[in-house]
């Protein structure tokens, strides 16, 4: 099975800052990668699919990159209704799974 | 717009079995869509069940794979969920989604993510 590690676990930061997310793959997953949002309560939401593609309705300061084993999320200007947890999930072989999740706070 | 909506018991006891529904409106069950369960333990992250095409084909997390039973009701237009011998650790929020693994090459419509709003199960005596 394929384990997803995102780092870091935590972290606090303010608005306006660039914030980078960072997924690592156990093995290749090639572009088969989908980023989430998600906000206390509330359902996830897709930001993210094949590692770089934009979903349809999301600012465009949400951008992903990478293949292989290592993938980022990058917030360009991080906007107060960005403060929330987020998931990777590799779609490249059965089982999927998700990272255990980034929590970004308000500093 | 495609809406998703789950339902079933929110209490059941240790040892017994989990039933949900996922009743979908505004697509076919039978479309070319990969139905999915996702559950998230409270204060926990996602974990993936499992998912089933209209065909019946499904794929199951194995970690979950002895007793999970996912089954579609095309009369319905319903997904289903059953989890057998559940304990305190199943205890999540449930939900249904659609094509957790979304390629390029879709359609638009089949590219829109779509969850339902999620159902609390308890396991406990």
């Amino acid at each position: 099975d394929i384990q997803m590690t995102q780092s870091p676990s935590a972290m606090s930061a303010s608005v306006g800052d660039r914030v980078t997310i960072t997924c690592r793959a156990s093995q290749g997953i090639s572009n088969h990668l989908v980023w989430f949002q998600q906000k206390p309560g509330k359902v996830p939401k897709r930001l993210i699919y094949a590692a770089s593609s934009l979903q349809s309705g999301v600012p465009s300061r949400f951008s992903g990159s990478g293949s292989g084993t290592e993938f980022t999320l990058t917030i360009s200007s991080l906007q107060p209704e960005d403060f929330a947890t987020y998931y990777c999930l590799h779609h490249n072989s059965y089982p999927y799974s998700f990272g255990q999740g980034t929590k970004l706070e308000i500093k | 717009q495609v809406q998703l909506q789950e339902s079933g018991p929110g209490l059941v006891k240790p040892s017994g079995t989990l039933s949900l529904t996922c009743a979908v409106s505004g697509d076919s069950i039978s479309s070319d869509n990969w139905w999915t369960w996702v559950r998230q333990p409270p204060g926990k992250g996602l974990e993936w069940i499992g998912e089933i095409y209209h065909s019946g084909r499904t794929n199951y997390n194995p970690s979950l794979k002895s007793r999970v039973t996912i089954s579609v009701d095309k009369s319905k237009n319903q997904i289903s969920l059953k989890l057998n011998s559940v304990t305190a650790a199943d205890t999540a929020v449930y939900y249904c989604t659609r094509d957790l693994g979304v390629d390029p090459s879709y359609s638009s419509d089949r590219k829109n993510d779509c969850w339902g709003q999620g159902i609390l199960v308890t396991v406990s005596s």
